[in-house]
């Protein structure tokens, strides 16, 4: 069975853009979950989506957002880029989410906001 | 490869030996916790998983360990190989069914 899936895996931007990065869970997967990993403040939560609702949140800005389509697949968008968003986003998916059962982690996709 | 975290402690062992990796975790309603492994370049891979009803579990060269009196968690592995270099994170779910991760330790192993 293929594994957590992301694309792209390298991303340069510049501050004031957005961007978008997509993920494609394990093959019967419902939950995905992001989390955006930097030196300073470790792996963080960003949130959580089961059945195309976001069912979870961190504690990140409304300029991060996400969302789910029908076959499970998840996109997450960084409006108004700053340099502070230069981070590893990783996404993980899980047959039912967080409540319940082991999350699967993607090789994620490295943000780089100059 | 990518760099996880540029400061974080570090144990160093020598291939062979067993290594223990100790983590503290915050919240003593918690009730599930996981260690994963995260190599250069790669996402957090799933080690073995603990719940709050147990004090111990084992799995392929691996033991988790709990003490929720002092809210201690630390994974066991014997027989270090150099595969097992890479960072070890633990991670609690707490009440919310976040998971909250520690900042991480890197194992070197040494051949």
């Amino acid at each position: 069975k293929a594994g957590v899936t992301q694309t792209p895996r390298y991303l340069i931007k510049t501050r004031g853009q957005q961007v978008t990065l997509s993920c494609s869970p394990i093959s019967g997967h419902r939950s995905v979950s992001w989390y955006q990993q930097t030196p300073g403040q470790g792996l963080q939560f960003l949130f959580e989506y089961f059945s195309e609702t976001q069912r979870n949140k961190g504690n990140f800005p409304g300029r991060f957002s996400g969302r789910q389509f029908s076959n499970s697949r998840s996109e997450m968008n960084v409006s108004t880029l700053e340099l502070g968003d230069s981070a590893l986003y990783l996404c993980a998916s899980s047959l039912v989410g967080l409540a319940s059962d082991t999350q699967y982690f993607g090789p994620g996709t490295r943000l780089t906001v100059l | 490869g990518e760099s996880v975290g540029l400061h974080l402690p570090t144990l160093s062992v020598q291939e062979g030996d067993n290594s223990i990796i100790n983590c503290a975790y915050s919240n003593s309603a918690s009730d599930y916790f996981i260690w994963y492994k995260q190599e250069s370049g790669k996402g957090p891979q799933f080690i073995i998983d603990i719940r709050s009803n147990m004090d111990k579990r084992q799995g392929q060269r691996v033991t988790v360990l709990l003490n929720k009196t002092v809210k201690h968690l630390s994974l066991q592995i014997a027989a270090t190989q150099p595969g097992d270099s890479a960072v070890y994170f633990c991670a609690e779910r707490g009440s919310s069914y976040k998971l909250i991760f520690g900042s991480g330790t890197r194992l070197l192993v040494r051949p």
